[in-house]
């Protein structure tokens, strides 16, 4: 079955550390994005990309790093510098269209600070 | 910027009723398209209803509709004959037409929606 793959579910940070977000597809969509989930609140984007070897900067995205080397797979990193990084979050994938795709979702990643 | 509000925090309708959430947005731009997700305990996020804003005509899925009134800016989902398994997040979001092949959306804050048996 085709669709998006997130791991891990859950995910502890340390203090000081970087740590990487899998997201994988299978839907041989173009497009990837990664958006970030804190409670109460709606979802933001962070990163998102159109095509591989290309990525531009969402609504928050500093303290976050992404790359999109295949098309397949558009890994997020949370940097040191990301001070609030709990949170959750959800990749998504889409078609490239000028008409307004619906976006597939994984099913996200919790992560936490220790 | 586009912003997105859903004034209602929460919500609550009895299992078969009918329940309405409310959307409004701001916008300069006269092209775009609006959506409404849904996003259930298990956090998987649902594409539940699209809807065209250069189309007067009201978007339908089955039980899930949408009033979409263009000059007041504002996008309601209607939810007739609630079921169990309704309960959920509820998010409207924006994408506006002007942004090429990528859907970056602006979402709202959410509706929280609980069904009573």
């Amino acid at each position: 079955d085709g669709g998006i793959t997130q791991s891990p579910k859950y995910l502890f940070r340390k203090e000081g550390q970087n740590v990487t977000l899998s997201c994988e597809q299978n839907l041989n969509h173009d497009a990837m994005y990664w958006y970030r989930q804190d409670p109460g609140q709606g979802l933001r984007l962070i990163y998102y990309s159109q095509i591989v070897n290309d990525f531009q900067k969402g609504d928050i995205a500093e303290g976050y790093s992404v790359s999109r080397e295949k098309k397949e797979s558009f890994p997020l990193t949370v940097t040191s510098a990301q001070k609030n990084p709990t949170a959750f979050y959800l990749c998504a994938s889409s078609r490239r269209s000028l008409y307004g795709e619906k976006l597939f979702f994984g099913s996200g990643t919790q992560l936490s600070v220790l | 910027a586009q912003t997105v509000t859903q004034s209602q925090p929460e919500m609550s309708v009895q299992e078969a009723e009918t329940v309405t959430l409310s959307c409004t947005y701001d916008t300069s731009e006269s092209d775009y398209y609006l959506f409404w997700y849904k996003q259930p305990p298990s956090r998987q996020m649902i594409l539940v209803i699209r809807q065209e804003a250069y189309k007067q005509q009201n978007a339908t899925e089955n039980r899930f509709s949408v009033n979409f009134q263009k000059a007041a800016k504002s996008f309601s989902l209607k939810i007739s004959d609630s079921q169990l398994g309704d309960a959920a997040m509820y998010f409207c979001a924006y994408r506006s037409a002007e942004q090429g092949g990528s859907e970056k959306l602006v979402f709202g804050k959410g509706t929280k929606l609980t069904v009573n048996p």
